[in-house]
């Protein structure tokens, strides 16, 4: 079946540091990427997506490249800020035909401290 | 507009009790999901509804939950008799239709924990 895989947390950076949360994922055919985020006390939010192989998503400064070759979706930012610090989840989607279930990693808490 | 909304923002029970977790989706969505996080882990589907029909209930662990949503507005998810380990954060997401990837909206999530 399909499968996300995220890199343990907690993630703690200096502001202004370089983020990077790894991801990969195991699937058939041809998914949809995605990362969502999780700030304290709210639901999740869409971060950015990529739909086929080599886009790039991108959102508040945040990156993503859906490496088909690589099966990864790794999130980067150049320069984070406190107001950063969430839980991030990959996931991965069917997006054809009838809208269909997201699968999530575990999920990776970032901490950014001044 | 408003978003999703999801009641009780907490709940505590004892197991062997009854729960009743509510989700209002965003208004004019045919689609919604309940997800639940368990212990930290990953976000796990349960299942997905296209108006008041059950799309997808692959995701249901076993027949203590029930799902319903009355005439394709809001939902109800229930857990009868609750166990242990069905403590965690349930999510319901709402999104629009069409064939073309339309963006799930989450609500903030019910934490359930039984005692």
């Amino acid at each position: 079946g399909n499968s996300v895989t995220q890199m343990e947390g907690p993630v703690t950076l200096s502001e202004e540091a370089f983020l990077t949360i790894n991801c990969t994922y195991t699937a058939t055919g041809y998914p949809s990427l995605f990362w969502y985020v999780q700030y304290p006390g709210e639901g999740l939010q869409l971060l950015l997506k990529a739909t086929k192989a080599d886009d790039k998503g991108s959102n508040k400064g945040f990156e993503a490249t859906y490496r088909k070759e690589t099966t990864s979706f790794h999130l980067e930012k150049g320069s984070v800020q406190v107001s950063d610090s969430a839980v991030y989840f990959c996931a991965l989607s069917y997006t054809t035909g009838t809208a269909s279930k997201l699968t999530f990693g575990t999920g990776t808490r970032l901490q950014v401290t001044l | 507009e408003a978003g999703v909304t999801q009641f009780p923002s907490h709940s505590v029970i004892e197991k062997g009790q009854t729960v009743t977790l509510r989700c209002d989706p965003i208004s004019g969505h045919d689609n919604l999901y309940w997800y639940r996080r368990v212990m930290g882990k990953e976000i796990k589907f349960l299942l997905h509804f296209v108006k008041e029909s059950k799309q997808d209930e692959s995701g249901m662990p076993n027949n203590r939950f029930l799902a319903e949503r009355t005439g394709g507005t809001y939902s109800t998810l229930k857990v009868q008799p609750a166990e242990l380990e069905d403590s965690g954060v349930y999510f319901c997401a709402s999104g629009a239709s069409g064939y073309s990837y339309n963006e799930q909206f989450f609500g903030p999530g019910t934490r359930l924990t039984v005692l």
